[in-house]
């Protein structure tokens, strides 16, 4: 089973600040990178799948970042508001069709 | 509209019960896949299709089984053999034709054993 480590494991953030955090995952075998929100009383819902090194996805005020060489990938929140309040996942695929999560980053913005 | 529908939301089983979560999906999508949730962890796979008639033991199979008679069906049964089957269980699909597919995410079951 994959090490999935995303980093830290809770956060808050004061509204209007920025934020990032981090995955962490084996480099070898590497066919793509998902990175999932799920609010709460919500279903996980896809933000990004990344596949090459050097990807960088933007989708709003939220971007991200991969590195398949050293394994890790960023997640950039630019001015959080309170709607980004959420847990983040992220999960590589190294083939099979099959993604292995991480623990996720418990993101909390404070008004 | 689209999407994967997951009954029922809460179950509650006594212990030695086989209980079956029901996962439908009309996005005509091919594969289909079981996780569990537990607190403090992240989402673990438990069976996988990607064809009808054809499906794959993920980490935690052990305890499960699953069918998949039709495309837009997937049902998981939690045995008695299953340990700790109290637990959050999302059901998910996806395409198969390229790399770097998303999958879509049901409201989950959250089966409770007493």
């Amino acid at each position: 089973i994959l090490n999935v480590e995303q980093s830290p494991q809770s956060l808050h953030v004061q509204e209007g600040d920025s934020t990032n955090f981090t995955c962490s995952f084996p480099s070898s075998n590497f066919y793509a990178l998902h990175w999932y929100r799920w609010e709460t009383a919500k279903s996980p819902e896809a933000l990004f799948v990344m596949t090459l090194n050097g990807d960088e996805k933007k989708k709003g005020r939220i971007s991200a970042t991969l590195n398949t060489k050293e394994g890790y990938s960023y997640l950039y929140i630019k001015g959080s508001q309170p709607e980004d309040s959420a847990t983040y996942l992220c999960a590589p695929n190294q083939g099979a069709q099959k993604l292995v999560f991480g623990q996720g980053t418990r993101l909390t913005i404070n008004p | 509209d689209g999407g994967i529908t997951q009954s029922p939301k809460y179950l509650f089983r006594k212990e030695g019960q086989n209980v079956t979560l029901s996962c439908e999906q009309n996005l005509n999508h091919d594969a289909m896949y079981w996780y569990r949730q537990d607190p403090g962890q992240g989402l673990r796979l438990i069976y996988y299709s990607q064809i009808v008639n054809d499906f794959q033991k993920g980490d935690i199979a052990e305890g499960y089984s699953v069918s998949r008679e039709k495309k837009e069906s997937f049902p998981l049964t939690v045995t008695s053999a299953q340990k700790n089957p109290t637990a959050f269980y999302l059901c998910a699909s996806s395409r198969l034709d390229r790399a770097g597919y998303e999958q879509y995410f049901g409201p989950g079951t959250r089966l409770t054993v007493t």
